[in-house]
This record gives structure tokens, C-alpha cells and sequence, in this order.
């Protein structure tokens, strides 16, 4: 399995911009997860899906953040605007819901809003 | 408030030493707690999961200890290779609510020297 994708690696915007993150799970995985990474905050859950479903939004910095995942394999994360304070890593997770509950994690998407 | 706290200081140990990573947490009642590897530029990768009825838990050099009581988990790697240099996160997973909602701590930062 490639495990989880997600695209681009690397984004550099300007304020005010919209920016999309896409990130593909691990096949047979029922829960997606998006995650912020700072250095002041650590990581910081998103959201998180089941079977396609938003469960959990409640860490959704603001309107200007959405996710929508239209089916299995595929999940978006769009801010727009964008603004300087969103530059971080951004993660998308999935796992199986039976068993250990261990999350895979994909590589990442280093966001730089200028 | 709930609270998981790891080192924010850098362990720096010898070739061959024990690490010893600290998870504290508070205002907390956790199913299980999950550790994870991040490398630089990498996303975090599981390594173990204990659960809360588990006081220790083993895999090849690594060892996990749970203790409810005293609200901390310690993360040990025995006879450590610089290979082993990364950051290293606790997870908590809830005992209520959504089991599959993990906190993550903000990491502890290991440097393996020869």
C-alpha cells in the first residue's frame, strides 16, 4: 500500500488566497483525520471523518476553514481566505476502526502564507 | 483545563543508554495512550499502544508503562542508537466520548550521541 497521500507537499501563497489540500487515505480505512502542526501548538486535531461523514469539526480555527470528503478516497481541506497566522504543517490521518486505533499519517503540507 | 505535558526540552543521551520520555497529563481519563515517532519533515508514525488496565508494554527495544494513579506514562528505548534520534509523541485517547479523537502532547525531542 503507498499509504497516505496528500498534496501538494509544499505551498507558499499570498494572504487573501484561497489555498486546497488533498490527501488520499490508506484504502479500507473508514476514518480520515486533519491535523495542524505549529511549533507553538503542537499538533492540533481538524476535523475527522467516518465513512465520509464529518464526526467532529470543533477544532476548525474559523469559517474561512472547511473540509469536505466526497467519497472514500478522497478529502479536501480549503481556507479561504488564506492569511499569514494558518502557515503550518498540515497532516491527513486515517485508520481502521477496529483494532488498535493507530492513526497512519501522511507526509504532510508545509503551508507558507505571506 | 486538560493538559498532556512531555519535555519541551531536547534529551540529549549516549549511545547504548536508556532513553526516558515522560508523559504527564491532567483532567484526563484515558482508554489508552499511544506513542508516536516523528522524524523531521515526516509525518508521526505509531509505535505502541498501552491500554489503561495494562501497567507495561513491550516491543523489541522499546518498553510503555501506564500508571492511572499517578496520571504519566513513561516511554523507554534501551541500548539507543542515533538512529533513534527524533521527536516522540504521546497520544491520549478518551475513555468517553469518541474513541477515535486523539491529543497529542507537544512532543519531546530525543538526540542520540556516539
Amino acid at each position: 500500500d503507498a499509504g497516505v497521500i496528500q498534496s501538494p507537499r509544499h505551498e507558499v501563497t499570498e494572504m487573501g488566497q484561497e489555498v486546497t489540500l488533498r490527501c488520499k487515505p490508506i484504502s479500507g480505512h473508514d476514518y480520515l483525520f486533519w491535523y495542524r502542526q505549529t511549533m507553538m501548538r503542537g499538533l492540533e486535531l481538524l476535523i475527522y471523518f467516518n465513512n465520509n461523514v464529518p464526526i467532529d469539526d470543533s477544532g476548525m480555527p474559523e469559517d474561512r476553514f472547511s473540509a469536505k470528503m466526497p467519497n472514500a478516497s478522497f478529502s479536501t481541506l480549503k481556507i479561504q481566505p488564506s492569511e499569514p497566522r494558518d502557515s503550518a504543517v498540515y497532516f491527513c490521518a486515517s485508520s481502521f476502526r477496529q483494532g488498535s486505533y493507530e492513526q497512519y499519517f501522511g507526509p504532510g503540507t508545509r503551508l507558507t502564507v505571506t | 483545563s486538560q493538559k498532556i505535558e512531555q519535555n519541551s526540552e531536547a534529551l540529549n543521551i549516549q549511545e547504548g543508554k536508556t532513553a526516558t520520555l515522560t508523559c504527564n497529563y491532567t483532567n484526563y481519563s484515558p482508554a489508552y495512550l499511544q506513542w508516536y515517532r516523528q522524524d523531521p519533515g515526516r509525518g508521526p508514525v505509531f509505535l505502541l499502544l498501552i491500554r489503561e488496565n495494562e501497567k507495561e508494554k513491550r516491543k523489541e527495544r522499546l518498553k510503555v508503562t501506564f500508571d492511572t494513579t499517578l496520571k504519566q506514562s513513561l516511554f523507554h528505548i534501551t541500548a539507543s542508537q542515533p538512529a533513534d534520534s527524533a521527536t516522540y509523541l504521546c497520544a491520549l485517547v478518551p475513555l468517553t466520548g469518541t474513541a477515535s479523537k486523539l491529543t497529542f502532547g507537544t512532543g519531546t525531542r530525543l538526540q542520540v550521541t556516539l
